[in-house]
């Protein structure tokens, strides 16, 4: 069984661009939430996706999006891309149910920009 | 979101057992009181979780105090590859707002 997967794991951009980071959940959850993990730091909620829609959003500025797929795939996208941007991007999956449901995370994604 | 004050870090010996505690005084009575850890270069990983009794899993066990207001994960016999950063979160709802956490450290 297959827990949470994360492409690329790896990327390297350069200011002003758009990146797409992408997250397969573990087998069987339906609720995808991504972190934003700076150097050094706990990982910051950045939003969470159920049935295809945001469901909750952390305090993180409208050039991060995402996306949920009908197989509870999801895509968080980020548009003109700021040195600060620079961090682990954490993907974690889950069963919708609140606060009595851990959640599973995949290894990330580690963008630098330049 | 009710906050969780931890030791910015600890030390035990390998072979040891391991108290980690933390307080949440603001805990409310609908927050889960949840433990991840994160090894290095990994995610984080799902350790245990508990309401109001105490929980045992295959990792560790929970001490949720009488007045939920403290709880103290235990690793009954620390091994090196315990060595991580250890997150004690209270959660409403399916987010997580993690703190700065716990670093263990384990000396052979």
């Amino acid at each position: 069984d297959a827990g949470v997967t994360q492409s690329p794991t790896h990327l390297i951009k350069t200011r002003g661009q758009q990146v797409t980071l992408r997250c397969s959940p573990k087998s069987g959850h339906d609720t995808v939430s991504w972190y934003q993990q700076a150097l050094g730091q706990g990982p910051q909620f950045i939003f969470q996706y159920y049935e295809e829609e945001e469901r909750q959003r952390g305090n993180f500025p409208d050039r991060f999006s995402g996306h949920q797929f009908p197989n509870y795939s999801s895509e968080l996208n980020v548009n003109a891309l700021l040195l600060g941007d620079s961090a682990l991007y954490l993907c974690a999956s889950s069963l919708a149910q609140g606060g009595n449901q851990p959640q599973h995370f995949g290894d990330g994604t580690r963008l630098s920009i330049l | 979101d009710a906050k969780t004050t931890q030791p910015n870090s600890m030390e035990s010996n390998e072979e040891e057992p391991v108290h980690l505690p933390c307080n949440h005084s603001t805990i409310s009575g609908t927050d889960y009181i949840h433990w991840y850890r994160q090894l290095p270069s990994q995610g984080p990983e799902y350790v245990i979780h508990g309401l109001t009794s105490n929980v045992n899993n295959r990792m560790a066990s929970l001490a949720i105090a009488e007045d939920r207001k403290s709880s103290t994960l235990i690793l009954h016999r620390a091994t090196l590859r315990d060595a991580a950063v250890y997150y004690c979160i209270l959660r409403w709802d399916d987010k997580i707002i993690f703190g700065k956490g716990t670093r263990l450290h384990i000396l052979p």
